[in-house]
């Protein structure tokens, strides 16, 4: 069965630092991966998506993703982390031709001035 | 353009006590959603509509039951409320599943049963 691991609950970094957001899957077969943020008191809305098109994935507000599939690895990075970059992020997985999306429990980032 | 439009955005019930959670889509997705967030727990999935006309439980079904009603709309329902229920509900759709599209999100529906 698919699963998803997000390493930390709570990640803490200054303004400006980079941010590392960690994400291991299990999956039988390749999947497709997704990151969504997650802002106070609002829904989930996709930061960015893995389809196999390229393991380099880039999306919204500067964040990006590498598919390492010997690692079973889909971190978050942002090479300089801003306050309004505050939030939950959550990593899902959805395998090819399934009809569901397994999200990890969440990671709240914090950015300190 | 709405996107996912949830209803109602807070309720508070007693123990017993039955409603119906709303949700429209303008998107003219094919598959839609229903889960349940609770602290440290994620998104647990309740029931998915993969097409319009079906339904199917997801990991957590007990204690609801869902309506595909038209393409657009996916309605939640509560029979009993328990105060296990007590959580955060999002609606999502997709434009299918299985094919990698992601989910648009409602804004949630935060539910306390007292």
């Amino acid at each position: 069965a698919q699963s998803v691991t997000q390493l930390g609950s709570h990640v803490s970094v200054s303004e400006g630092a980079l941010v590392l957001l960690r994400c291991n899957y299990s999956s039988s077969v390749p999947p497709y991966l997704f990151w969504y943020v997650q802002y106070p008191n609002q829904g989930l809305q996709l930061l960015l998506k893995y389809t196999s098109a390229a393991t380099l994935v880039k999306g919204i507000n500067g964040f990006e993703a590498e598919f390492k599939k010997s690692e079973t690895s889909f971190h978050l990075t942002k090479p300089s982390a801003h306050m309004s970059d505050a939030a939950e992020y959550f990593c899902a997985v959805e395998d090819t031709g399934g009809f569901k999306t397994i999200f990890g429990a969440g990671t709240r980032l914090f950015v300190k001035a | 353009n709405a996107g996912v439009t949830q209803t109602p955005k807070f309720q508070v019930l007693k123990t017993g006590q039955s409603m119906t959670l709303q949700c429209a889509q303008d998107m003219n997705h094919n598959s839609m959603y229903w889960y349940r967030q609770d602290p440290g727990m994620g998104l647990r999935l309740i029931y998915y509509s993969a097409s319009e006309g079906t339904t199917d439980k997801g990991e957590v079904p007990n204690g609801y039951n869902v309506s595909r009603l038209n393409k657009r709309e996916f309605s939640l329902r509560l029979e009993s409320a328990a105060p296990s229920q007590t959580s955060v509900y999002f609606c999502a759709s997709s434009s299918g599943t299985g094919l990698g599209y992601g989910y648009t999100f409602g804004s949630g529906t935060r539910l306390t049963v007292v």
